[in-house]
């Protein structure tokens, strides 16, 4: 079984100003993340994402992560946010699941932070 | 072409009438997906579809009905809906195991007067 917890629900943060939203996740298997961002009323889309290899991970926009496999994390910073920045931000896990005689990889989200960029 | 497209965006429909949502793509994706997702939550898984082939059903009520015409097309047929099923609807397509992510279409906002 796979989960993920976002431990902020909403993070307010001013103008170039660097932030970190946390992301803890628990699976049983070989594990790969993703952050996900959502803007009003879009769909997602993926900022970033580990699947092996170096623990930085960079994305667009800016963001960056850092797999811990020590501590079961996987936070994203980016060290000067903007106006633009303001949206919500989904982590998610990937495992391989048992389907209809196959398998596939089910993504499994965080409950999503808002971050929100002051002037 | 690296995009998931949902038609239509927006859409109101009675608790009477007979619609279809559609999503298309065309990165030779053989895994699609369809997604609820209601204001302030994450999405919610509803179907997947392997090679064309229904894989998953979440126990979606059947008053929802997909389809998957080819491996580039993904419908989503609605008939007889309740007010409770206004949300956004998002399709998205990966490579055939999904383990390397998923992508996403702008998504179809539905709403059931």
């Amino acid at each position: 079984a796979q989960s993920v917890t976002q431990l902020d629900s909403q993070v307010p943060v001013f103008e170039e100003a660097p932030v970190e939203l946390r992301c803890n996740y628990s699976s049983s298997v070989s594990v790969y993340l993703f952050w996900y961002v959502q803007y009003p009323n879009q769909g997602l889309q993926l900022l970033l994402k580990y699947l092996s290899g170096s623990t930085l991970v960079k994305g667009i926009n800016g963001f960056e992560a850092e797999f811990n496999k020590s501590q079961t994390s996987f936070h994203l910073r980016k060290p000067s946010v903007h106006i633009s920045d303001t949206a919500e931000y989904f982590c998610a896990v990937s495992g391989v699941v048992p389907a209809g005689g196959t398998s596939y990889g089910k993504l499994t989200f965080g409950q999503g932070t808002i971050l929100t960029v002051h002037p | 072409d690296t995009e998931v497209t949902q038609t239509p965006k927006h859409l109101v429909m009675g608790m009477t009438n007979k619609k279809s949502l559609k999503c298309e793509q065309h990165m030779g994706h053989r895994a699609m997906y369809w997604y609820k997702q209601k204001a302030k939550k994450p999405p919610e898984l509803m179907f997947v579809y392997s090679y064309e082939k229904l894989s998953i059903n979440e126990s979606v009520p059947s008053r929802f009905s997909p389809e998957c015409p080819n491996s580039s097309l993904l419908n989503l047929h609605l008939h007889a809906l309740q007010p409770e099923d206004s949300a956004l609807y998002l399709c998205a397509s990966s490579q055939a195991r999904g383990l390397g992510g998923y992508t996403f279409g702008s998504g179809t906002r539905l709403t059931v007067v």
